[in-house]
């Protein structure tokens, strides 16, 4: 079956533009999480969504970063005011329910990049 | 913030022989999951142990966990070309039942 997919699988957008990244999850996953990586380091939890409830958004850096899951499915991440920090690959992961019990299951990743 | 380091930060072996991977985190854990990443994209599962486990085998991967040094290994025997990847441990904490907390990796080169 589908895996999870991410679109853009790329972007380059200019410092202080407005981008936003999706992710299409597994279908019947109810979990979702975002996830950032930069050059040569591990992936870093941004938010996760329980349904259409972001149940744990401890790792969004600041209010520039926002993201969405209107319907439970298909979530956006969201960054305003973009700064050549937030140039990273964003990943989005899904899992059948938000538990230690299920494997969460990655996309290929957004790779962004601010000019 | 991370949780984990892992070490080596690279290894280079050839091909057939083993790779043994560390990684330690600071907190206490409901379990540690180790990820491979090729093309520093999409991250695979690998191997899953829980924190009342000691060690796990899948394949030709074989994962201890040494809770009170809060330390885990991946060994990966008989190498081959293509298990050329970086490889992360990942923690997920007791009571949170959402995010991992990965380590930094360790990028594993094996020869032809």
């Amino acid at each position: 079956g589908a895996g999870v997919s991410q679109t853009p699988s790329n972007k380059v957008t200019e410092k202080g533009k407005y981008v936003e990244l999706r992710c299409d999850p597994i279908s019947g996953h109810t979990a979702l999480y975002w996830y950032r990586q930069s050059l040569g380091q591990g992936p870093e939890f941004l938010i996760y969504f329980q349904g259409t409830g972001a149940a744990d958004d401890s790792g969004l850096p600041n209010d520039r970063f926002f993201a969405v899951r209107p319907e439970g499915s298909v979530s956006t991440l969201k960054i305003q005011r973009t700064e050549r920090g937030d140039s990273a690959v964003y990943l989005c992961a899904s899992s059948l329910q938000a538990s230690p019990t299920y494997e969460q299951y990655f996309g290929p990743g957004t790779r962004l990049t601010v000019t | 913030s991370q949780q984990g380091e892992e070490d080596p930060q690279a290894l280079s072996i050839q091909e057939g022989e083993n790779a043994t991977m560390n990684c330690s985190y600071k907190t206490s854990i409901n379990n540690l999951q180790w990820y491979r990443q090729n093309s520093g994209r999409g991250l695979v599962h690998l191997i899953l142990i829980r924190s009342n486990e000691r060690e796990k085998h899948s394949g030709r991967l074989r994962v201890t966990l040494d809770t009170s040094k809060k330390s885990s290994s991946l060994l990966i025997t008989a190498s081959r070309a293509a298990d050329t990847a970086s490889y992360f441990c990942a923690t997920q904490r007791p009571g949170n039942t959402g995010k991992l907390i990965f380590g930094q990796g360790t990028t594993l080169q094996v020869k032809p």
